[in-house]
């Protein structure tokens, strides 16, 4: 009876790599938001995507980020090129499409 | 652009005692209002909600109340206990869309002491 799992937890990039952060959902949930927490900052919603097709994403950056959520598999946000303004904690919910959220313990990534 | 506003970023208060967290919104468009918990190190957890047809939602020791003129709403926890020491964001959204997404403030800081 897992909740919603985020991998890795901490994860530590260099500027101008590229960071994966995967979200594995609850079971029978199949909807997913990623939400970014900066520091001393309320979450902030990113990107919300069904499986296989992405529904919102009017709060991603333009460039540099992108999020899935294939068929099979967790979801992914991926981020090229990380600049130190990424380094953030990365929230990862799940629900069957109500109000009902579970949140995952979140990545925190940070970049030096 | 915040939509969403907590303008203390902490509070202390002694166990046993009433603690009342504060939120406003900007958005009159919002029509449902949430309360999350969060420990360190640790995603945000539910506590309660509110729709906008109602002005009060109680669940044990929380209560949530909503002034819609006043685009206000307040979280009660009594009494208040020291494993209540946290972080509580007040989120809100917009049924009348489909995606449920939420708009958080910046947080709250509580802490109880014993």
């Amino acid at each position: 009876n897992a909740g919603v799992m985020q991998n890795p937890r901490h994860l530590v990039r260099r500027r101008g790599q590229e960071a994966r952060l995967r979200c594995s959902p609850m079971k029978g949930h199949s909807h997913v938001y990623w939400y970014r927490q900066l520091p001393e900052e309320g979450l902030k919603f990113m990107v919300y995507l069904q499986k296989e097709n992405i529904i919102d994403e009017s709060g991603m950056p333009k460039e540099r980020f992108s999020a899935e959520f294939p068929k099979e598999g967790p979801s992914i946000l991926r981020i090229q090129q990380v600049v130190r303004g990424d380094s953030a904690a990365y929230f990862c919910a799940s629900n069957k499409g109500n109000y009902g959220y579970t949140f995952g313990s979140g990545t925190r990534l940070t970049v030096v | 652009d915040q939509q969403v506003k907590q303008n203390s970023p902490s509070l202390s208060v002694q166990e046993g005692r009433i603690s009342i967290l504060n939120c406003d919104y900007t958005n009159s468009m919002f029509d449902y209002f949430l309360w999350y918990k969060k420990y360190p190190a640790e995603g945000p957890t539910f506590l309660i909600s509110i729709s906008s047809i109602k002005d009060k939602n109680e669940d044990g020791r929380f209560t949530v109340f909503l002034n819609k003129s006043a685009k206000h709403l307040s979280l009660h926890i009594v009494p208040s206990q020291p494993g209540d020491s946290a972080v509580y964001f007040c989120a809100a959204s917009y049924s009348g869309g489909s995606n449920y997404k939420l708009t958080f403030g910046k947080g709250t800081l509580l802490t109880v002491n014993p």
